[in-house]
Formats: C-alpha cells, sequence, structure tokens
C-alpha cells in the first residue's frame, strides 16, 4: 500500500529535550516536505526537500532541522524544543514537487511542556 | 497579502444543497491548484485537481478556475453530511513553483 509513515503520532515533550519525527514514503518519490498546522494559520511549511541531500527552509524553518540522506526518509528533527512549537505536524511527498499531488502522513501531534 | 486566502467559513448548507468554496491566489505565475478535504484531527487528502482555465467535473465535485481573475472555486453537488469537513485549497508557488502553499481553509458544515 502506497502510503507516508510518521512517527510518532503523538508526542508530549518537555523544553529544550532534542526529538525526532521519522518520516517514511513507499512511492519513490522525489520531493517530501514538512508542514505544522495550527489554528487559524493553516498549513505552514517548514522545510522541503527535492532529492536526497536536497533541502531548502520553507516558510517557518527557525528551530527545526531536517536531514534527505535517502530517498524515503525525511526526518524532522527539534534541537531545542520550546512551547511555540508545540503543533500538529504533517509529512508530505509528491513524485515532483508544488505542481503535483501531495500524500500527507497521518500527522503528529506535538506538544512541549 | 497572502498568498492564497479563503473564507473561514463556516459555510452552512442544508442536505442536498450545492456548497460553492471559493479560493483566490496572488502569484500570477502558478500553474497547478487543488483541493483537499481535511476532517478533524486527520490528514489532508486530495479531492480534485485543476490545471486549466474552465471546469473539471469528478462525480459530485466540480472545479473551476479563473487565472485571469486568480480565482478557483470548489463545487459539491447534492452535499452530503459527510462531507463536513475543512476543505484547503493549494497552489503551486515558490521559486520554480516547486511549493504547495496552503490556503487556511474554509469549513463546511452538511445539516441532515
Amino acid at each position: 500500500e502506497a502510503q507516508v509513515t510518521q512517527n510518532p503520532r503523538y508526542l508530549i515533550t518537555v523544553t529544550g529535550k532534542k526529538l525526532t519525527v521519522t518520516c517514511s514514503q513507499n512511492m519513490n518519490h522525489e520531493y517530501m516536505s514538512w508542514y505544522r498546522q495550527d489554528p487559524g494559520l493553516g498549513l505552514r511549511q517548514i522545510y522541503y526537500s527535492m532529492n536526497v541531500e536536497v533541502t531548502d527552509k520553507g516558510d517557518v524553518p527557525e528551530g527545526y532541522k531536517v536531514s534527505r540522506k535517502e530517498k524515503r526518509n525525511f526526518p524532522l528533527i527539534l534541537e531545542s524544543p520550546s512551547p511555540n512549537q508545540t503543533s500538529l505536524y504533517f509529512c508530505a511527498s509528491s513524485p515532483t514537487g508544488g505542481n503535483t499531488e501531495a500524500f500527507f502522513g497521518q500527522g503528529t501531534r506535538l506538544t512541549v511542556v | 497579502q497572502k498568498e492564497v486566502e479563503q473564507n473561514s467559513g463556516p459555510l452552512s448548507v442544508p442536505e442536498g444543497a450545492i456548497a460553492s468554496l471559493n479560493c483566490t491566489y496572488s502569484d500570477r505565475g502558478s500553474q497547478s491548484f487543488f483541493w483537499y478535504r481535511q476532517y478533524s484531527g486527520k490528514s489532508p487528502e486530495l479531492i480534485m485537481f485543476i490545471y486549466s482555465n474552465g471546469d473539471k467535473e469528478d462525480g459530485r465535485f466540480t472545479a473551476q478556475l479563473n487565472k485571469a481573475s486568480q480565482y478557483v472555486s470548489l463545487l459539491i453537488r447534492d452535499s452530503q453530511p459527510s462531507d463536513s469537513a475543512t476543505y484547503l485549497c493549494a497552489v503551486n508557488g515558490g521559486t520554480g513553483f516547486q511549493k504547495l502553499v496552503f490556503g487556511t481553509g474554509t469549513r463546511l458544515l452538511v445539516s441532515p
């Protein structure tokens, strides 16, 4: 089954404790991205990757890191989480980028206390 | 000016009616337009995409695009309570138009 898998689905952590949210896709898509979704602000792109070893900042990259060492995986790293990073996070992949359909993971609800 | 604008709603329609959802975008170079449906707490899922001016129909859904007016809409015919969700308009943009830019969504409520 074609899918984008995120883990964990839910996470509560404390300020400053490094965490990683994993994302994996099995569709051989070149393009992957991370979004955060907040009430009233919609989906905002954090980082995106157009291919292995190619990543770029989205609209809200501060406080986040990503890497793309393999085509299927695109982890999101919060090195020192803060309460303002409490949000619903989605990973997405698409064949070639913004001109094609994006497939979303199930979402990760992160709470930073 | 926001890149993609939608009325947040809620848009309330009775069961069986036509729901009309609208979206405007700022980047005239945008070429790809998408409508996603998102149920509360779930991930967005694609409903329709449209690339050319005019109408595109798929079952009960019709997407309409007017590039001159920078306007895209989604019509849902014979609305059902199960259509109650937030509908996200997305437009390709950014350098090389590689990004997918989302509106904040319109919440649709279909009452039985």
